[in-house]
């Protein structure tokens, strides 16, 4: 347990729904991304919030839609996918953005695109 | 481009000791970490080198060298449960971690 949560742990969606994924951290951190992990490729930074405000978002499709409405819940939105975009959706937090700081890891939410 | 290398698999025995190399060529560095990774659940957090040299936390220690821009993971009096991925990652000049496509170990009795 990490102290960082993400549901659902599963998703099965078509190319036209529309899904949110959730993650909440209760380590009082100020700092929390967005990971998409592919088999055998490494992590790839979706998308970084600091203090609630978007500070990174690296050449993300716009399919792809974050939100923080505070420094404990990050969501992020999807809508029109492809099947490409199946892969584990991790959730990370961090103390501050910056030096030093490890981060902290949700289970993940395994997104099947049908 | 920024880059990590590490093996895509490697096994050992139980009870034996592992060495797993990461490479890195990023511009800038302001440390480097090691993540454990079992199948189906999340990374955690082992280790965090940014000075040269070898740091130790009881069964895995980590060493750094920066002028040659590699790493290592030593894992001593290997279990069973060591079985799984190891990711090295690199955070670079703007402190954005850079990761490597991780290395999974197959610990045999």
């Amino acid at each position: 347990e990490t102290g960082v949560t993400q549901t659902p742990r599963h998703l099965v969606m078509g190319m036209t729904n529309k899904k949110s994924l959730k993650c909440e951290q209760h380590l009082g951190h100020n700092a929390m991304y967005w990971y998409k992990q592919s088999a055998k490729k490494p992590l790839e930074l979706m998308f970084v919030y600091s203090l609630e405000e978007r500070v990174e978002n690296n050449s993300v499709p716009s399919r792809f839609s974050p939100e923080c409405p505070n420094s404990s819940h990050l969501f992020l939105h999807l809508h029109t996918l492809q099947p490409e975009d199946s892969a584990l959706y991790l959730c990370a937090s961090s103390q501050v953005l910056g030096e030093g700081g490890e981060q902290y890891f949700g289970p993940g939410t395994r997104l099947t695109v049908t | 481009g920024q880059n990590i290398d590490q093996p895509t698999e490697m096994t050992a025995t139980e009870g034996a000791i592992v060495q797993i190399n990461c490479t890195y060529q990023t511009s800038g560095f302001n440390g480097l970490f090691w993540y454990q990774q079992h199948a189906g659940e999340a990374p955690t957090f082992l280790s965090y080198n940014v000075l040269d040299g070898l740091e130790e936390k009881g069964r895995f220690s980590s060493f750094l060298s920066r002028s040659k821009g590699y790493s290592y993971l030593l894992l001593k009096e290997l279990q069973m449960k060591d079985s799984a991925s190891y990711l090295c990652a690199v955070k670079d000049s703007n402190y954005q971690l850079i990761w490597g496509a991780g290395t999974k170990l197959i610990i045999k009795p």
